[in-house]
């Protein structure tokens, strides 16, 4: 049982935009704490995809944006490619007690 | 930006030791905590260990305290998570990352390793 909650699986269009929501609680993203996103390629290393709910390291596409309400925080994926297919993670920490946090992750299908 | 693979996995049988190593490059090792993160069949992201930057102090979650060791050797730029008394629920794929903080509100990993698979047969 993930501390944070996501979808379990997501699929879309090329094209199209998708969002995978990250719900926490009030020890948790409610609590204050950043949101951060990975994407993971199975086989592969996880990829930091966005950091402190909103910002993307260098190279990543702007296709990826995130963002962060209340104990909520969110993925949007606009402009969906067929690389885009992976599983994407949402974390951060919780202080009750303290610990890192993370969803069980959003398999996205590119159909 | 930094790199780090990870090595040493296998199949083990439960009761069994291993120990999986972790290879740090491109960026100053010694400065940085490092923790040890794995996911089995299914399942998500679960922390299982970090160690400091100097290497004194170490953390570990409830389910390997006692079983599990973390050090590493910073005149080698490696991390290494020695992992003993292993059980069928150990059996994941073990990654390395780096921690980042920005503050005591924004820690996160980065970069990971590609992971090493463990194994472990009854």
């Amino acid at each position: 049982q993930s501390v944070l909650t996501q979808p379990p699986s997501l699929s879309g269009a090329p094209g199209q935009r998708v969002t995978i929501s990250c719900t926490g609680s009030s020890s948790n993203i409610g609590a204050g704490y950043d949101v951060h996103w990975y994407q993971h390629i199975p086989g592969t290393a996880p990829k930091l995809l966005i950091y402190g709910n909103n910002n993307r390291p260098s190279g990543v596409p702007d296709r990826f944006s995130g963002s962060k309400s209340g104990a909520s925080a969110s993925l949007v994926i606009t402009g969906l490619q067929a690389e885009d297919e992976a599983v994407y993670h949402c974390q951060s920490i919780d202080n009750n007690p303290t610990s890192w946090a993370f969803g069980g992750g959003t398999k996205l299908t590119v159909l | 930006e930094g790199q780090l693979v990870e090595s040493g996995g296998g199949l083990l049988q439960a009761g069994g030791s291993v120990r999986l190593t972790c290879a740090a490059s491109g960026f100053t090792f010694s400065n940085y905590p490092m923790s040890w993160l794995r996911q089995a069949p299914g399942k998500g992201l679960e922390w299982v260990g970090a160690i400091r930057g100097e290497g004194i102090d170490t953390f570990y979650s409830d389910s390997v305290r006692g079983r599990f060791t973390i050090s590493r050797d910073n005149s080698r730029n490696t991390l290494f998570l020695q992992m003993n008394s292993l059980t069928a629920d150990d059996a994941a794929v073990y990654y390395c990352a780096r921690e980042v903080w920005l503050s005591d509100y924004s820690g996160r990993f980065d970069p990971w390793g590609q992971g090493t698979l463990v194994t472990v047969s009854s």
